[in-house]
């Protein structure tokens, strides 16, 4: 079992929709998550960055954090086309420098 | 430069020839980091630098992958008798300072590499 899951989709939604990802994970050492976007043949850019439980938001993104449950969301309202693209979680520990990603989930908006 | 630049963007190498690639990350940033990104998946983490000490290389598959960074800048990740199984996408990325310090770090596009 990996330490980071995620539902690689394709997840596909009409345009303003509301889209929730998701991620579970199992080590509780995690205390850093982030949501990156990846669009395709490009790098990983990253979109939200948070510490610990709690809520984020940033514009049309929320990022939610419920380590009791180690499960992680992103919340995308209003949904636009050029939201269609590769969204990858990750998350570290305290001390490290190295990022855990899940495998990521692809998202389709549809106009 | 304006991002963490990768070369070469595409590889296609035969099974058992050496390659290197190479990455510049971005004009002061003192760590860098190599992650492998197989098609469909999440980058793996392979190795990190500070400067030029390779901190952990905790991630790197076997002992025909080694990566230096001599002069605390470029870096060359080098794969040794290379395997069909090594085909993937090598990313590079770099950040200001060191991830506990907050920082985040910012992805190149990729090496891609094909071993036929």
């Amino acid at each position: 079992q990996k330490e980071v899951e995620q539902d690689p989709g394709p997840l596909s939604v009409p345009e303003g929709a509301i889209v929730s990802l998701n991620c579970t994970y199992s080590n509780s050492a995690f205390q850093y998550f982030m949501w990156y976007r990846q669009y395709s043949r490009k790098g990983p850019e990253l979109l939200m960055y948070t510490y610990s439980s709690g809520n984020k938001e940033d514009g049309r993104f929320t990022a939610q954090v419920d380590k009791s449950s180690k499960y992680i969301s992103l919340f995308i309202r209003d949904s636009q086309p050029s939201d269609s693209a590769t969204y990858l979680c990750a998350m570290r520990g305290n001390a490290g420098n190295m990022l855990t990603f899940g495998g990521g989930t692809r998202l389709m908006v549809k106009p | 430069g304006a991002g963490v630049s990768q070369s070469p963007r595409y590889k296609v190498t035969k099974r058992g020839q050496d390659v290197a690639l190479r990455c510049d990350p971005i004009s002061g940033h003192v760590s860098l980091y190599w992650y492998r990104q197989a098609l469909g998946q999440g980058p793996e983490f392979l190795t990190y630098f500070n400067y030029e000490a390779q901190q952990d290389k905790s991630g790197l598959p076997n002992d025909r992958f080694s990566a230096e960074r001599p002069e605390g800048s470029i870096s060359t990740l080098t794969i040794q008798r290379t395997e069909q199984r090594d085909s993937a996408m090598y990313r590079c990325a770099s950040s200001p300072g060191q991830l506990f310090s907050g920082n985040t770090i910012y992805f190149g596009e990729g090496s891609w590499l094909t071993v036929v």
